[in-house]
């Protein structure tokens, strides 16, 4: 079963990187993932995809300081010169025939 | 401008209808795989539905056999009929667009919150 595996939880300072991580199930290491961003009382916003082999496509409008990678099973995102802005909750998601899949989500918070 | 509004929420007793409806402006619904997506209180996303282009649809074993996703072409709207509903329904529902065929959702509506509750 394919399943996307999120930290529940990050916090960096204000001005500072980050780097937040979905992890792939066994088995599912080739699939491609997208990282939307949700501040709050706000719906989900697509920021980017990222390939298996690290290249990665972003949004419209989504800035510079956003940049995703990829090793193995894991895409990450990660978040320079960190603004409270950033301050929302991030979700990677997967599709397949008929199906998709979301993380649990991770919360970040900026310090 | 690309957009989508979903309206129809509301409160419902355990048991009851609602449909769903997400006007999509910007693009055309029917040359697109279309999604809706709820979050219930607190919760994380939950993909719910697609209707592919093509018309194939699928579901969330979770809504299986309760939730029917449908499109009007002439309105250019995407609509998701919700039967026998329980409290667990209970979510904001957004629909959205994936990007190039079959693909990420790029594209997200500002949702629309169901109640199911006595």
């Amino acid at each position: 079963q394919l399943v996307l595996t999120q930290s529940p939880s990050a916090s960096a300072s204000l001005g500072a990187s980050v780097k937040l991580t979905c992890t792939l199930s066994s088995g599912h290491s080739s699939f491609t993932i997208a990282w939307h961003q949700q501040q709050p009382e706000k719906g989900p916003r697509y920021l980017m995809k990222i390939n298996s082999d690290g290249s990665h496509s972003k949004g419209d409008g989504i800035p510079d300081r956003f940049s995703g990678s990829s090793s193995g099973a894991e895409r990450s995102l990660t978040i320079s010169s960190l603004q409270s802005e950033d301050e929302a909750d991030y979700y990677c998601q997967t599709w397949g025939t008929g199906f998709v899949v979301f993380g649990g989500g991770t919360k970040l918070t900026v310090l | 401008e690309v957009q989508l509004v979903e309206s129809g929420g509301g409160l419902i007793q355990p048991g009851g209808s609602l449909r769903l409806s997400c006007a999509a402006s910007g693009f055309t619904v029917s040359s697109n795989y279309m999604s809706w997506v709820r979050q219930a209180p607190g919760k994380g996303l939950e993909w719910v539905s697609v209707l592919y282009s093509g018309g194939n649809t699928y579901y969330a074993d979770s809504v299986k056999g309760r939730f029917s996703i449908s499109r009007d072409n002439s309105k250019n709207t995407l609509y998701l009929q919700m039967n026998s509903l329980r409290a667990e329904d209970t979510a904001v529902y957004y629909c959205a667009k994936a990007h190039y065929g079959w693909d990420a959702f790029n594209i997200w509506g500002q949702g629309t919150m169901v109640t199911v509750s006595s």
